[in-house]
């Protein structure tokens, strides 16, 4: 069964400039997360989706920060314009159900340099 | 509000030695908790949760956590560390009814041959 994918896995961008990641969550799982990981910090959700509709976008910083779903498989999170605090790494999950006992599956991540 | 505290961002221990990763969390009713693991450049992998029921759990590679109550924790532990476990390890609490995931600030264990 293939994993959790995720593009692109490194990017280096300057200030102000826009960035898109891509995740393509495991078949089937209609949730899908994306999480920021900051450096020496645990991941935390910006926003959640539930086939293709918005569950949390709660801490979803949406002056500069937008997510879709559209078809309620892939997902692209975009980021304009981006601040140096954005450094991050980028983190897509899935599962199958929306259940607090659901285990999340992780991509290997999409790392974010702002300069 | 609910929140996750992991003591000691860095635990180096000897190879074949026990590991123990702390993890306490701060929760108005019990929550599920969970353990994840994260290898240079990977994404996290799960471990082992807690729901309900054996307060005692078993997870992969190994490792295993018990859930006490009384003390708000959950911590992790191996009886012999070996190379391979060698990454950073998350401790997360989902609250029930609730959608978000709350990691701490996660571990990084070295094993020192």
């Amino acid at each position: 069964e293939a994993g959790v994918a995720q593009s692109p896995r490194y990017k280096i961008i300057e200030k102000r400039q826009s960035v898109a990641f891509w995740c393509n969550p495991i078949s089937g799982h209609a949730t899908l997360y994306w999480y920021q990981q900051i450096l020496g910090q645990g991941p935390k959700l910006l926003i959640q989706f539930q086939n293709n509709g918005v569950v949390d976008d709660s801490q979803l910083p949406k002056d500069r920060f937008s997510a879709e779903r559209l078809k309620g498989v892939d997902s692209t999170l975009k980021i304009q314009p981006a601040k140096l605090e954005d450094s991050a790494v980028y983190l897509c999950a899935s599962s199958l159900v929306s259940s607090n006992t659901g285990e999340l599956f992780f991509g290997e991540g999409s790392r974010l340099t702002v300069l | 509000a609910q929140s996750v505290t992991q003591l000691g961002s860095h635990v180096s221990v000897s190879e074949g030695a026990l590991v123990l990763l702390r993890c306490n969390y701060s929760s108005s009713v019990p929550p599920y908790l969970f353990w994840y693991v994260q290898y240079p450049n990977q994404g996290l992998q799960l471990l082992l949760k807690y729901t309900t029921g054996a307060t005692l759990v078993k997870g992969i590679n190994g490792f295993e956590a018990e859930f006490k109550k009384s003390e708000t924790s959950f911590h992790l532990t191996k009886p012999s560390a070996h190379m391979s476990d060698a990454a950073e390890y998350f401790c997360a609490v989902r609250q029930t009814g609730a959608n978000n995931l709350f990691f701490g600030t996660g571990t990084r264990l070295t094993v020192i041959p």
